[in-house]
């Protein structure tokens, strides 16, 4: 069975870090491409990052571009989300997911609440 | 970037009805569209893939189609535990951008 469990999430001021953890079980880990994706309370879904398998492609949304970091842990099977400068736009559940070639995003993680406040 | 168009935001609906949300692409994404379903508290659940591909176990309720910039999900026989929030999703470019949201309520 394909389990994705986060964790990391808290209260952070503003300007703090903070660093998401995604650990999976399941599948092949190394093969899929992985995204994380956030909704801040009450709103939609936006994506934030991606990254492929071997870390050959990485992208980011422009809303947390140069102040956010995505890698991934093959060996451990874990996916990871270094989040720096954080503001109060930032507080969201915070879902880590996996891409489906040509599919979409087939399995997704239980989130994991991230509040930006002073 | 690719923008998402859902309509309507609301829908307010009885069991047994048929319900359509529209989700429109700013340009032609061919059909690279997923619909997924979200309920409060929990994770979004993939419905339908390449806009009309249903996903495994998701009840043949549920249809997707379009292509280009135009798409549907259609409900045939609305349930009690379809009574959620539904997500159109582009993954034609890698940024993967999210419709806004059409909230299925109880009439």
């Amino acid at each position: 069975e394909v389990q994705l469990v986060e964790s990391g999430g808290g209260l952070v001021k503003p300007g703090g870090s903070l660093r998401l953890s995604c650990a999976a079980s399941g599948f092949t880990f190394s093969s899929y491409t992985m995204i994380w994706v956030r909704q801040a309370p009450g709103k939609g879904l936006e994506w934030v990052s991606s990254i492929s398998s071997s870390s050959s492609y990485i992208y980011y949304a422009d809303s947390v571009k140069g102040r956010f970091t995505i890698s991934r842990d093959d060996a451990n099977n874990s996916l990871y989300l270094q989040m720096n400068s954080l503001r109060a736009e930032d507080t969201a559940v915070y879902y880590c997911a996996r891409v489906q070639d040509l599919a979409g995003l087939d399995s997704w993680g239980q989130g994991t609440l991230v509040t930006v406040s002073s | 970037d690719i923008q998402m168009t859902q309509s309507p935001s609301t829908l307010s609906a009885s069991v047994g009805d048929r319900v359509t949300i529209t989700c429109g692409a700013s340009q032609s994404i061919s059909s690279w569209l997923a619909w997924y379903q979200q309920k409060p508290g929990k994770a979004p659940k993939l419905l339908i893939y390449k806009a009309s591909l249903l996903e495994s176990g998701v009840p043949s309720r549920f249809s997707g189609s379009g292509s280009g910039t135009e798409f549907t999900l259609t409900i045939s026989s609305l349930q009690p535990d379809d009574f959620a929030t539904y997500y159109c999703q582009q993954y034609y470019t890698y940024s993967w951008t999210f419709g806004q949201g059409t909230k299925v309520e109880i009439k």
